[in-house]
């Protein structure tokens, strides 16, 4: 069985263009996260969803970033302008609904904005 | 928020030695602890995972012991060996099921 799925894996952007990456998750998985990591850093989460629903979204910047799972199945996460700053790892999770189950984690898209 | 912190931040053993990872978290309610490790350029993976209903628990080389009076648990690896060079996460979470990590540990076995 495929794990979570990630597209693309490296991305290169200039400064105030859009961006968007797209994740697959585990067939059967109601939980996807949206976790960004720097360079040297733990992952830090910005979005979680239950099913289509955003149960949690208080860490994403709602200014520049936007999220959806319209069908409850995968998911996009889209900057719009990107900034220097958003160059990291975003990495897409997801698990059974139920709580306190293993996250399985995606390859990442590595972002650079130039 | 929870805030959890990992120490140290680098790690090396020399091959055949054990590594000890130490995490605090500041939210008595969190009762979720796994811990993951990252290999270069490749996803996080859990490797163990204790509950607060337990107080250590063993997979063959590792260990995690889990304090819930001080707030802190570890990761044990013993006898270490060169594919155990990573970048190990510590995090933590209540039931809300929001993991929150630490800064991570990047672990170095010298053969």
């Amino acid at each position: 069985e495929a794990g979570v799925v990630q597209s693309p894996r490296y991305k290169i952007i200039e400064k105030k263009q859009p961006v968007a990456f797209w994740c697959n998750p585990i067939s059967g998985h109601n939980t996807l996260y949206w976790y960004l990591q720097n360079l040297g850093q733990g992952p830090e989460l910005l979005i979680r969803y239950e099913n289509e629903e955003a149960v949690d979204d208080s860490q994403l910047p709602k200014d520049r970033f936007s999220a959806e799972r319209l069908k409850g199945v995968d998911s996009t996460l889209k900057i719009q302008p990107a900034e220097l700053g958003d160059s990291a790892v975003y990495l897409c999770a997801s698990s059974l609904m139920g709580g306190n189950t293993e996250a399985f984690f995606g390859q990442g898209t590595r972002l650079t904005v130039v | 928020g929870e805030n959890v912190e990992q120490h140290p931040s680098t790690l090396s053993v020399q091959e055949g030695d054990s590594a000890v990872i130490k995490c605090t978290y500041s939210d008595s309610a969190s009762n979720y602890f796994p811990w993951y490790k990252q290999e270069l350029g490749k996803r996080p993976q859990l490797i163990i995972d204790i509950r607060s209903n337990v107080g250590e628990k063993k997979d063959q080389r590792i260990a995690v012991t889990l304090n819930k009076t001080a707030k802190h648990f570890s990761l044990h690896i013993t006898e270490t060996q060169p594919e155990d060079s990573a970048v190990y996460f510590c995090a933590a979470s209540i039931n809300d099921y929001k993991l929150s990590f630490g800064a991570g540990t990047t672990v170095t076995v010298r053969a």
